[in-house]
This record gives C-alpha cells, sequence and structure tokens, in this order.
C-alpha cells in the first residue's frame, strides 16, 4: 500500500463549479498536510498547509483534514479556467521530507 | 521578493555525461531541499542541506549522485556518468525554517534533464 494515494483524473469541470479534490493515506505519523498547484511543465506552487483535524479557508480554497479516516480534501470554489492545473497533495510528519501523492489533473471549462 | 531560483531550465546529456543543477533558494531561506519527479511519478525526496551541510541524503541513489549547498553560491546536485534512468525533473525547494518546522517549502521550476 502507498503512503499516499491521490485520483489522477483526469477531472473536468464547467466554470463555476465546486471541486472536491482528495487524498488517502496510511502513516499515521502524518502530521502536517500540504497543497501544492502545478501547471504544465512548471514547479508546484505551494497553496495551502494545515496541521490539524478540520477546516481551513483561503479565498476559494478550503482545506479538510480528518485524521482519524486519514483523509484529506482540498475544495474549491466558483471555479475558474485559470485553476486547471495538476493539484498535489503532500504531507509530512514532524520533519521536513514531504510525501507527495501523484497529483489530480484538473481542467475547469469556460 | 524573488522565488526559488533553477538553472538551467532544460538540459541534455549524452549517456555517460555529467549534470549539474543549480538553485538559489529563496531570499533569507537557508534550508534547500531537492526533489525528483520521474514521469507518471510523484516527487521524491532526495536530499535536505542547509549551508556546508547535508542534514539528510537519504533520498539520493547511492552512487553518482551528490549535492552540495556552499557558504557562497546555489546549491548545486550534480549527476555523474547520467544514465537514461536519471530522466527527470529536478526541483528545489526552500523553507525560511528547518528540522521540525520545515514542513512550508517554496518550490523553484525545476530542471528537466534529458539523458539521450
Amino acid at each position: 500500500q502507498k503512503e499516499v494515494e491521490q485520483d489522477p483524473g483526469p477531472l473536468s469541470v464547467p466554470e463555476g463549479a465546486i471541486v472536491s479534490l482528495n487524498c488517502t493515506y496510511s502513516n499515521s505519523a502524518f502530521q502536517y498536510f500540504m497543497w501544492y498547484r502545478q501547471y504544465s511543465r512548471k514547479g508546484p506552487e505551494l497553496l495551502m498547509y494545515t496541521y490539524s483535524s478540520g477546516n481551513k479557508e483561503d479565498g476559494r480554497f478550503t482545506a479538510q483534514v480528518d485524521k482519524s479516516s486519514k483523509y484529506i480534501s482540498l475544495f474549491i470554489r466558483d471555479s475558474q479556467p485559470s485553476d486547471s492545473a495538476t493539484y498535489l497533495c503532500a504531507m509530512t510528519g514532524s520533519n521536513y521530507k514531504l510525501t507527495f501523492g501523484k497529483g489530480t489533473l484538473l481542467t475547469v471549462n469556460p | 521578493n524573488a522565488g526559488v531560483m533553477q538553472n538551467p531550465r532544460h538540459l541534455v546529456r549524452r549517456r555517460g555525461q555529467e549534470a549539474r543543477l543549480r538553485c538559489s533558494p529563496m531570499k533569507g531561506h537557508s534550508h534547500v531541499y531537492w526533489y525528483r519527479q520521474l514521469p507518471e511519478e510523484g516527487l521524491k525526496f532526495m536530499v535536505y542541506l542547509q549551508k556546508e551541510n547535508i542534514i539528510d541524503e537519504s533520498g539520493m541513489p547511492k552512487e553518482r549522485f551528490s549535492a552540495e549547498f556552499p557558504k557562497e553560491g546555489p546549491s548545486i546536485l550534480r549527476i555523474q556518468q547520467v544514465v537514461r534512468g536519471d530522466s527527470a525533473a529536478y526541483f528545489c525547494a526552500s523553507s525560511p525554517r528547518g528540522a521540525g518546522l520545515s514542513y512550508e517549502q517554496y518550490f523553484g521550476p525545476g530542471t528537466r534533464l534529458t539523458v539521450t
């Protein structure tokens, strides 16, 4: 079993839709959870990070963590074509080694 | 405030040659991490460096790969005698804090290495 599982998609939605992206993990030591956005042929861009169960909101983005289920989500409200990218979840215990999911490719259609 | 800079952005090497990838962290960041992204794979941790010190190289292949972060200048990831399997995107990240607080990592644009 991989430490982090992420559905690769692709996921295609119309503009304005609410997008839900998810990752599951198996390592109970993971305490910090990050979401990155990666445009084609670019480096990952840190969107949000959180370290507690519950929700964290930043503009149109909401990160949700459920440690009891080992499940994290990223919600994007009012999705825009500019949100089209690959979304990577990443997590770590109490150190610096980030463990990444393979990414979900999202396309938002105008 | 400039982000993490990497060069070259694209690098083509023949089998057996050496590849040198450079990374300049964000201003004020003294912790550097290298990750590799193979086709159809997620990013994998390779090495963590501070100025003049390798803190953790547990993700580095045992042979042909080395990394440094000198007192002056950028961090360098060096791959000797490259093979086709080294073809990948190599990303550098930096953070303002280290050890247990370094989950806040900011990535550069990457160097795409192609071995022919």
